[in-house]
This record gives structure tokens, C-alpha cells and sequence, in this order.
């Protein structure tokens, strides 16, 4: 079974800090990598995907960083905010969806 | 633009009881559906997918059945609940050659 590693766990950050979640994966087939945001009691969002032809994708204060050679990206979350405190989750998808893996899961919380 | 629904948002049911949750999406026709269970604290497990009426595909053995009895409604149920079937239960769809998925608001479930 496919496989994807989320790390850290948990992310304690201040407020105003830059959080980083990382994901990695194993089949290079995957060609859609979304990042999804969970708050409690809610179902999961979709906060920013990217596909491997770029290395980077910025919205707003979220930018995913990829590298296709190392089987990994990241979520950046500039500035976080207590607003931002939620479980987040990456994902990999391939076969136009048919096929995907979700990560474990990072519970971050932003302290005022 | 399209919404999906979950019913009911809290339940609790004691063990050996049956079970039926269901789920709707509005505003799109013939799409992917599938439904999740997450434990406290813990990751998304893919439960069943269907991508059209009648069709569903289970990804864990278990006590839990789901059909899909019209386009856009797709059911989960059990005939005896059991402890271990406590948790929240996320419906979420997609397009059938989309990857984004569309989470719903999940149901609460508590087995006692």
C-alpha cells in the first residue's frame, strides 16, 4: 500500500512565526499534491494544491514547495496566525483522481 | 455552485443497534462519492468510493455497508454498530475526472 509520511506531528508556533509541514511520498506517479485544512468538528478543505511541473505555488500567506527528484513538499504558512491553528493534511493523487493517499495528519496551534 | 450535506450532524446509537447516515451533493451531476471515518486525533480512512449509482467499492473490511441508491445520494450503514464503529464519518465527493475532493460537515458518531 502506498504510502505518505507527514511530519512533524504536532507544531506548536507564535503568533506571527512561519509554520512548516512536510510530506513525503513514494510513487513517482502521483501528479497532484493538495494540502487540506481541518478544523475541529468540520470537514476537511481544500487550502492549496500544486501540480509537478512547478517547483512553488504561493496564495496568499500559503506557499506549497515541491521536489519531484526527492519525493517531497511542504506547506508554508508565513505570518500564522491563532486563526490558522487546525489539523492539516497533504495528499497525493494520480490517475485523475482514481488513485490517492492522505498523510496522517499535523495538529498546529498558533499561541497569541 | 455545489453543496453537500450530511445528516445527522451528532448521533448516538448503543451497541448492536443498526445505522444509516446519508449524504447529498447538489449542483453537479454523476460524481465521485466517497465516505471516511476519523478517529479522535487521528487520520482520514478511506471506508467506500462509488463512482456511479449502484457501483461501490469497499477499501476496509468491516461491519459497514454504503449504497447509492440515487446520482448524487450515497448511504452508509451497518446492521449492528459495535464500539469500535464510534467516530466521525465524512461523505465527500469529486468529479469524476477531477481531483479535488469536497468534504461534507461529517456526523458525529458515538457507539455506547
Amino acid at each position: 500500500q502506498q504510502q505518505v509520511k507527514q511530519s512533524p506531528q504536532s507544531l506548536i508556533v507564535q503568533k506571527g512565526g512561519i509554520s512548516i509541514i512536510n510530506c513525503a511520498y513514494e510513487n513517482t506517479a502521483f501528479d497532484y499534491f493538495p494540502w487540506y485544512q481541518q478544523f475541529p468538528g468540520k470537514g476537511p478543505a481544500l487550502l492549496i494544491a500544486i501540480r509537478p511541473d512547478v517547483s512553488e505555488k504561493k496564495e496568499g500567506r500559503f506557499t506549497i514547495s515541491f521536489n519531484k527528484s526527492a519525493k517531497q513538499f511542504s506547506l508554508h504558512i508565513m505570518d500564522s496566525q491563532p486563526g490558522d491553528s487546525a489539523t492539516y493534511f497533504c495528499a497525493v493523487f494520480s490517475g485523475g483522481g482514481q488513485n490517492f493517499v492522505f498523510g496522517p495528519g499535523t495538529r498546529l496551534s498558533v499561541l497569541p | 455552485s455545489q453543496t453537500i450535506h450530511q445528516w445527522p450532524a451528532t448521533l448516538v446509537q448503543p451497541v448492536g443497534s443498526p445505522l444509516s447516515l446519508e449524504c447529498t451533493v447538489e449542483g453537479t451531476s454523476n460524481p465521485n462519492l466517497y465516505w471516511y471515518r476519523q478517529a479522535a486525533g487521528r487520520g482520514l480512512q478511506l471506508l467506500f468510493y462509488s463512482v456511479g449509482i449502484g457501483q461501490i467499492s469497499s477499501e476496509v473490511p468491516q461491519n459497514l455497508s454504503a449504497s447509492r441508491p440515487q446520482d448524487r445520494q450515497f448511504i452508509l450503514s451497518s446492521k449492528k454498530l459495535l464500539l469500535s464503529d464510534s467516530g466521525f464519518y465524512l461523505c465527500a465527493w469529486s468529479h469524476g475526472q477531477g481531483y479535488e475532493q469536497y468534504f461534507g460537515p461529517g456526523t458525529r458518531l458515538t457507539v455506547t
